[in-house]
């Protein structure tokens, strides 16, 4: 058990529609990340918060958006879903952000 | 465009065996080189890691070489055991202002076999 928590666990929904994933770092962590997993694209960067700051981008689109609160928990919001949306979405954490990352176990999501 | 490149894409070898699993980067400002191990509906979790200013860290059975003028790493797995068996990604990030975001390779599918 990392310590990261991330929930649901299974989300399954239709497309067009729009989902919150929500990601719990581990104690004392400020720093957030977020990635997807998919079979063609593999783990891919998403965005990092740290300490409630944007401080990085990767390949999010722009249908996709997250934040991170003060409490340091942070949620990644897809809309306008789409099929290829389909993936494993991971948070991980670490104290600074040249820290080892901690991974949770991950959202598994399902467009239909 | 990918910047760090694993291979191979799969492996099988035998309990006791030496698994080899190889990746090569690109930026030449990466300065941290994690390996994840991740099993079947779990989340990647860190195996071992180093930095460029060594050539070789050891960690139990598992050892990481690295070749900076190649631009170069790998994973090697001493005394492989079924429990062994999992997907294994390299990768790595720059320590350049405050990103750590990781870039990993596409992934090795280990299977060790009794």
């Amino acid at each position: 058990d990392s310590g990261v928590t991330q929930t649901p666990k299974h989300l399954i929904t239709a497309t067009g529609q729009r989902v919150t994933l929500r990601c719990s770092p581990r104690s004392g962590d400020l720093s957030v990340y977020w990635y997807q997993q998919s079979l063609d694209q593999g783990l891919q960067f998403l965005i990092q918060y740290y300490n409630g700051e944007e401080r990085a981008k990767g390949n999010i689109l722009e249908r996709f958006s997250a934040q991170q609160f003060p409490d340091l928990h942070s949620e990644l919001n897809l809309s306008s879903l789409e099929l290829g949306d389909s993936a494993l979405y991971f948070c991980a954490s670490s104290f600074g952000p040249k820290d080892t990352q901690y991974f949770g176990p991950g959202t598994r999501l399902t467009v239909l | 465009q990918q910047q760090v490149k694993q291979s191979p894409q799969s492996l099988i070898v035998q309990k006791g065996g030496i698994s080899i699993i190889n990746c090569a980067y690109e930026n030449t400002a990466f300065d941290y080189f994690p390996w994840y191990q991740q099993f079947p509906g779990k989340g990647p979790a860190l195996l071992i890691a180093i930095r460029p200013d060594v050539s070789e860290k050891k960690e139990g059975r598992f050892t990481i070489s690295f070749n900076k003028s190649a631009k170069q790493f790998s994973l090697h797995i001493m005394d492989s055991q079924p429990g062994d068996s999992a997907t294994y990604f390299c990768a790595a990030s720059h320590g350049g202002g405050s990103q750590g975001n990781l870039i990993f390779g596409k992934g090795t599918k280990l299977s060790v076999k009794p």
